[in-house]
């Protein structure tokens, strides 16, 4: 089984700061990952898929990187729509997801 | 635009077998670039995947979960379905179904709203 684990599970930041969410896999997954973005009461939005492709329509200052066991999800400028969970997700085998991100103010 | 809804029963008694069905609609489930997933989240937890299936019947699920869980697919109706057998309190949460884009994509673009199941006498 391929684990994903997150850090930190909890950030506490303010709009303007640049963030930094990583993930990492237990065993090398290429560059089979994807972000998420979920809000309280609503389903997890797709951000990046393959480790840094933006997904349509999601804005330019979310970016992902990273390839092998160590990923990075940045966000360059937090908005205050941005304050949300956040989650890693990998696909070598079978789905894995990470345990979450909390940003907060 | 393609949506996906779940439907099914939300409360459930402990032991017997949750159903949930997902309706695909604005779009066709007989896709080759797709799956279609389940994946839950217990109250206040993280996402937890269940398993996808895609359009001709090949299923894929979570190890730990894989005794207990079917996948089905209606291509005649556009959905596909999920059953979690021998269900306890460990499995109440939200259940949401999900389309799936395969590699080198791999990961979940679309997803129904969600529906709570609660497992309780």
């Amino acid at each position: 089984d391929i684990q994903l684990t997150q850090s930190p599970s909890f950030l506490s930041a303010s709009v303007g700061d640049r963030v930094t969410i990583t993930c990492r896999a237990s065993q090398g997954i290429n560059h089979n990952l994807a972000w998420y973005q979920q809000k309280p009461g609503r389903a997890p939005k797709l951000l990046i898929y393959a480790a840094s492709t933006l997904e349509s329509g999601v804005p330019s200052r979310f970016s992902g990187s990273g390839s092998g066991t160590e990923f990075t999800l940045t966000i360059s400028s937090l908005q205050p729509e941005d304050f949300a969970t956040y989650y890693c997700q990998q696909v070598n085998g079978y789905v894995t997801f990470g345990p979450g991100t909390k940003v907060d103010i | 635009q393609l949506q996906l809804q779940e439907s099914g029963p939300g409360l459930v008694e402990p032991s017997e077998t949750l159903s949930l069905t997902c309706t695909v609609s604005g779009g066709s489930i007989r896709s080759s670039n797709y799956y279609w997933g389940w994946i839950r989240q217990p109250p206040g937890k993280g996402l937890d995947y269940i398993g996808n299936i895609y359009y001709s019947g090949a299923t894929y699920y979570n190890p730990s979960l894989k005794s207990r869980v079917t996948i089905s697919v209606d291509t005649s109706k556009n959905q596909f379905s999920l059953k979690l057998t021998s269900v306890t309190a460990a499995d109440t949460a939200l259940y949401y179904c999900a389309r799936l884009r395969s590699l080198p994509t791999g990961a979940f673009d679309i997803w129904g709203q969600g529906t709570m199941v609660t497992v309780s006498s």
